[in-house]
């Protein structure tokens, strides 16, 4: 099956420091999304990404499909932004199960 | 903005006894699905359900475990006769067209 590799596995930020989390995956696939998972365990959606590139406010989203890779840039972060961040992606043959990513997880410190 | 919604958000109970989690998707949306993840891990996936029936499932989700839409409201996962290692939390989500899944807030179950 697809493979879901994320890097860093941790990161420690300053507020207001900007950073990069990648999400690598194996195989072609129909459906990419990011999460965050906030400290009470909630999965929030964050970006719905197969491909191209979107923006919320401090946080936007690369897919390049080709080269089976994502980007998830935080700009400015803020204590609030801490917790794991997961990638999960839905292969292209004949499924719609996501495979998740182990995780960033980010702590921003004030 | 619509909500997955799941009941309850902690359950604890004894090995052996049967547990049902609940779940209301979004109003509109046809697909449904079941993970879990146990502490520290990666979320994994259990099922998926569309048209009444199981359309997808992973090797975690034997005989032990079942899917009912009882109604046009509800998504429920039962689990038989729980074990210890089935203490997690399990997540419901939903999809409109199959694409992109919004996922409920969890229920955390706790099997003593």
């Amino acid at each position: 099956g697809i493979q879901v590799e994320q890097s860093p596995p941790d990161l420690i930020l300053q507020e207001g420091a900007n950073s990069t989390l990648r999400c690598n995956f194996s195989d072609s696939v129909n459906n990419l999304q990011w999460f965050h998972q906030n400290p009470w365990g909630q999965l929030i959606n964050l970006f719905y990404i197969p491909s191209g590139t979107k923006q919320n406010g401090r946080l936007s989203a690369t897919t390049v499909a080709t080269e089976r890779y994502s980007l998830l840039y935080i700009s400015s972060s803020q204590t609030t932004d801490s917790g794991v961040y997961f990638c999960a992606v839905e292969g292209s043959y004949n499924t719609d199960k996501l495979i998740f990513g182990t995780g960033t997880r980010l702590q921003v410190f004030p | 903005e619509p909500e997955v919604t799941q009941t309850p958000s902690h359950q604890v109970t004894q090995m052996g006894q049967e547990v049902i989690l609940r779940c209301v998707p979004i109003s509109n949306h046809l697909y449904f699905y079941w993970y879990r993840q146990i502490l520290g891990q990666k979320v994994e996936f259990l099922v998926s359900f569309y048209n009444n029936e199981i359309s997808e499932k992973s090797e975690i989700f034997d005989d032990q475990f079942s899917v009912e839409r009882p109604d046009g409201s509800n998504f429920t996962l039962k689990i038989r006769s729980t074990k210890l290692e089935d203490s997690a939390m399990y997540f419901c989500a939903s999809s409109r067209d199959n694409y992109e899944q919004y996922f409920g807030p969890g229920t955390r179950l706790t099997v003593t």
